[in-house]
């Protein structure tokens, strides 16, 4: 499809609960990149994947972040022992080749940490 | 370190009183500067790339333009439509950062009828 499907499109987890959001990108397209847009809207660059290779990886918490690309799989974003200052948005997004033409957006997965 | 910075934070319209947007931004090796709309509850919509200062591009009542620090956004007689948080973004290539892109905060625009 042409679009970034992102799901779900809410989730709620208590603190110290595991969270899992999916990102299916655009066919064909082989970069995919998440960001974590919190109040204000401040994004924060997470990972970023060309194919099923980590790209980019300097902008996630590893300790307790994660993530994949798996051939024919949606993307995966883990976050283990959620807290509370991991509530935002989560927007994963594509890009045909190297970004040169801007990436389209999914409409983002809100993750609230009570 | 790189910086994004876009002003005014919010903007507030009469329908048709034309106006412009800024971002200025510090960055080392610019390789493109993007804007996005983004309306509440969705993700960022692609409007425009530049590449190099005194590129221009236009879609409908939006133009974008480039310095070597600074990009506006033009919006002649807009319409409440036009009504979104505008983003610009900048692209940095440096080796393993490829395609990373550092956003500013986003403009709130409301044009009211």
């Amino acid at each position: 499809g042409e679009e970034v499907a992102q799901t779900p499109k809410h989730l709620v987890r208590g603190e110290g609960q595991k969270a899992k959001l999916y990102c299916a990108p655009i066919k064909g397209h082989s970069y995919v990149f998440w960001y974590q847009q919190v109040l204000k809207n401040e994004f924060k660059f997470l990972i970023s994947f060309q194919n099923e290779n980590v790209f980019d990886e300097t902008g996630m918490p590893k300790e307790r972040f994660s993530a994949k690309c798996l051939p024919n799989s949606p993307c995966s974003l883990e976050i283990q022992a959620t807290k509370l200052e991991d509530s935002a948005v989560y927007f994963c997004a594509s890009s045909q080749t190297t970004p040169n033409y801007g990436y389209t957006f999914g409409s983002g997965t809100r993750l609230t940490v009570v | 370190e790189d910086q994004v910075t876009q002003s005014p934070e919010a903007l507030r319209l009469q329908e048709g009183e034309s106006s412009s947007l800024n971002c200025s931004y510090t960055v080392s090796g610019l390789r493109g500067l993007f804007w996005y709309r983004q309306d509440p509850g969705k993700g960022p919509e692609f409007l425009f790339t530049l590449y190099s200062a005194g590129e221009e591009k236009e879609k409908e009542r939006l133009k974008a333009t480039l310095t070597k620090k600074e990009s506006f956004l033009h919006i002649t007689a807009p319409k409440p439509e036009d009504s979104a948080t505008y983003l610009c973004a900048v692209r940095a290539d440096r080796g393993s950062t490829l395609g990373r892109l550092y956003f500013g905060r986003g403009t709130q625009l409301t044009v009211w009828p």
